[in-house]
């Protein structure tokens, strides 16, 4: 059984970019959900998905968006960085839904200059 | 909105001296409550949560509705249980609310 990972560990982009990240649930798993941690702050949830589906959003906007796969693996892409989306961003996977176990990733640490 | 406070960023600890670590959440409807951890270097992982009502490593959390508090509670602390702990709330089954966190230092 692997775990959660997350590609890639870090990377640096500057204002305007676009980025997108990756995540590979745990095996067995059909539901992630995609988290940005701010220095010193806990994990503020961005948005999941369900067997490809988006199944529940917060309060980020629509340049924050994201793909399921049919593996369950997915990506989130931000549009139109800002200096604010400076950040780690993590994924979770669980066998169903954000009530069950949540299995965590490393993490990607984004910075925008 | 839904919301968890966490007042303490950090807790100091002497080893084998009893923990707290507060939580208190606003909501209205009933509400599932969590604690995760994160060891140094380590991913974060869930602790326990109150529909188990299990106790994982010495720890414990009661859900008081009345007071809307979930705090966490270990009555012998162990050097191992220094680690950044969150709580956190979910309504549904789509998306999970944490608080900020609270940094547990257990002192020799």
């Amino acid at each position: 059984e692997t775990g959660v990972t997350q590609s890639p560990t870090h990377l640096i982009k500057t204002r305007g970019q676009q980025v997108t990240l990756r995540c590979s649930s745990q095996s067995g798993h059909n539901t992630v959900s995609w988290y940005q941690q701010a220095l010193g702050q806990g994990p503020q949830f961005i948005f999941q998905y369900y067997r490809e589906e988006e199944n529940g959003r917060g309060n980020f906007p629509p340049r924050f968006s994201g793909l399921q796969f049919p593996n369950y693996s997915s990506e989130l892409n931000v549009n139109a960085l800002e200096l604010d989306d400076s950040a780690l961003y993590l994924c979770a996977s669980s066998f169903r839904l954000a009530t069950d176990t949540q299995y965590f990733g490393p993490g990607t640490r984004l910075t925008v200059l | 909105a839904q919301r968890v406070t966490q007042p303490e960023k950090l807790l100091s600890v002497f080893k084998g001296a009893p923990v707290e670590l507060k939580c208190n959440y606003s909501y209205s409807g009933s509400p599932e409550l969590f604690w995760y951890v994160q060891y140094s270097r380590q991913r974060l992982q869930l602790l326990l949560r109150h529909i188990s009502r299990e106790s994982i490593k010495g720890f414990t959390a009661d859900l008081n509705k009345g007071e809307t508090s979930f705090h966490l509670k270990k009555p012998f602390a162990q050097e191992e249980d220094s680690a950044m702990y969150y709580c956190a709330l979910s309504e549904r089954d789509d998306k999970i609310i944490f608080g900020k966190g609270t940094r547990l230092h257990i002192l020799p």
